[in-house]
């Protein structure tokens, strides 16, 4: 199984200020690696897939990148709505696994 | 518009079954393979299953095998879970996604298994 491995577990970042979000493979995973949002009392959505391609609607604001076992999630100004708990999946590889999630709070 | 809808969650008793639905739709069902992820109270999200367009390939987080078993109905547009000899700790919230990298989710279904 490929452990996903996120850091840090909390982000406090000011409004407007850039936040770099950090996801570790336990083995490598080609470019098969996606990015989700989630508020609280919502369904998570999808923010990045392939790595680094933009979901539908996705500001431009966020972006990902990596290859490997090593990638980025990166908010480059931070929005109010932005707010959130992000988690990084793989999906190289059966079983699919998810990191724990990085909180990204209002500092 | 793609809409994917869960419904069956509820109340259990451990070793009991129940089974979820998801009906989908503003999209052609029979295209995509259909993920299920849940979610237990306070934590993070975990992976429970698969399912190949034409169903003919099925997978399984471990600690759900020989348990759960995913189904779909292309005809119907329908996606399914069936739970059986449920645990405490399957409780959580279950969503049905679409596609490997679950680009679109419903809003979820609560199974909490207690006696």
């Amino acid at each position: 199984e490929i452990v996903m491995t996120q850091s840090p577990a909390t982000l406090s970042v000011s409004p407007g200020e850039r936040a770099t979000l950090s996801c570790r493979a336990s083995q490598s995973l080609s470019s098969n690696l996606a990015w989700y949002q989630q508020k609280p009392g919502q369904a998570p959505s999808l923010l990045i897939y392939g790595t680094s391609t933009r979901a539908t609607g996705v500001p431009a604001r966020f972006s990902g990148s990596g290859s490997g076992t090593e990638f980025t999630l990166t908010i480059s100004s931070l929005q109010s709505e932005d707010f959130a708990v992000y988690y990084c999946q793989q999906y190289n590889d059966w079983p699919r696994t998810f990191g724990q999630g990085t909180k990204v709070e209002i500092k | 518009e793609v809409q994917l809808v869960e419904s069956g969650g509820g109340l259990v008793q451990p070793g009991g079954s129940l089974r979820l639905s998801c009906a989908a739709s503003g999209f052609t069902f029979s295209s995509y393979w259909m993920t299920w992820v849940r979610q237990a109270p306070g934590k993070g999200l975990e992976w429970v299953a698969n399912i190949k367009q034409d169903g003919s390939e099925k997978y399984y987080v471990d600690s759900v095998k020989g348990r759960f078993t995913i189904s779909r109905d292309n005809a119907k547009n329908s996606l399914s879970l069936q739970m059986n000899s449920l645990r405490a700790e399957d409780t959580a919230v279950y969503y049905c996604a679409r596609t490997s990298y679950s680009d679109y989710w419903g809003q979820g279904t609560l199974v909490t298994v207690s006696s």
